[in-house]
């Protein structure tokens, strides 16, 4: 069985831009997450989506956003980037929510410069 | 407030050694709480798991018991390898959380051979 898959794997942008990250849960999962991890941080929520709809969202600026697609496919979107953007953005995948173990991608490494 | 504290790293130990990780949350209710291990350049990992007071999650000779008297979730291992090198991460989730899993800081453990 295939894991989550994020891409792409690295990313470099620069101040102002936006980008578009994008996750692919393990099949048959419905749930999507996503996380910021920062050395400073740590690990921050973002957001989860089920079935095409956000149920919960983290303490992030507007310019985070996201979407589920029918497939249960994830993208997350950053737009007017700024320097503190750069992260590690992992996306997880779980069955329904609830207390089900969350299955993590290998992340998108972005750096804004 | 809701949150999960982890002992500092880096622990630093020699093969064979014993591992103990301290973990303890604050919540109101009953979360399920998580052991995640990160390698290099990956992502998170499920350890283990425990949904209700008195759990014990193991893996992979790895164990944790879920402590509601003290609220702690400490990671123990009898005897640690160099491949047991990694960062591992506390988590919690909240009931009815739906997958906005809150977690530790993170502790890095180095096996020495």
């Amino acid at each position: 069985k295939a894991g989550v898959t994020q891409t792409p794997r690295y990313l470099i942008k620069t101040r102002g831009q936006q980008v578009t990250l994008s996750c692919s849960p393990i099949s048959g999962h419905r749930s999507v997450s996503w996380y910021q991890q920062t050395p400073g941080q740590g690990l921050q929520f973002l957001f989860e989506y089920f079935s095409e709809t956000q149920r919960n969202k983290g303490n992030f600026p507007g310019r985070f956003s996201g979407r589920q697609f029918s497939n249960s496919r994830s993208e997350m979107n950053v737009s007017t980037l700024e320097l503190g953007d750069s992260a590690l953005y992992l996306c997880a995948s779980s069955l329904s929510g609830g207390n089900s173990p969350l299955h993590f991608g290998n992340g998108t490494r972005l750096t804004v410069t | 407030g809701n949150s999960v504290t982890q002992m500092e790293g880096p622990v630093t130990l020699s093969e064979e050694a014993f591992l103990t990780i301290n973990c303890t949350y604050t919540a109101t209710g009953y979360p399920s709480l998580f052991w995640y291990v990160q390698y290099p350049g990956e992502g998170l990992q499920l350890l283990l798991k425990a949904t209700k007071a008195d759990d014990k999650g193991s893996n992979k000779g790895f164990e944790a018991t879920y402590r509601k008297e003290t609220t702690s979730f400490h990671l123990e291992k009898g005897s640690v390898q160099v491949s047991d090198s990694a960062v591992y991460f506390c988590a919690r989730l909240l009931e009815g959380g739906y997958q906005k899993v809150t977690f530790g800081t993170g502790t890095k453990l180095q096996v020495i051979p």
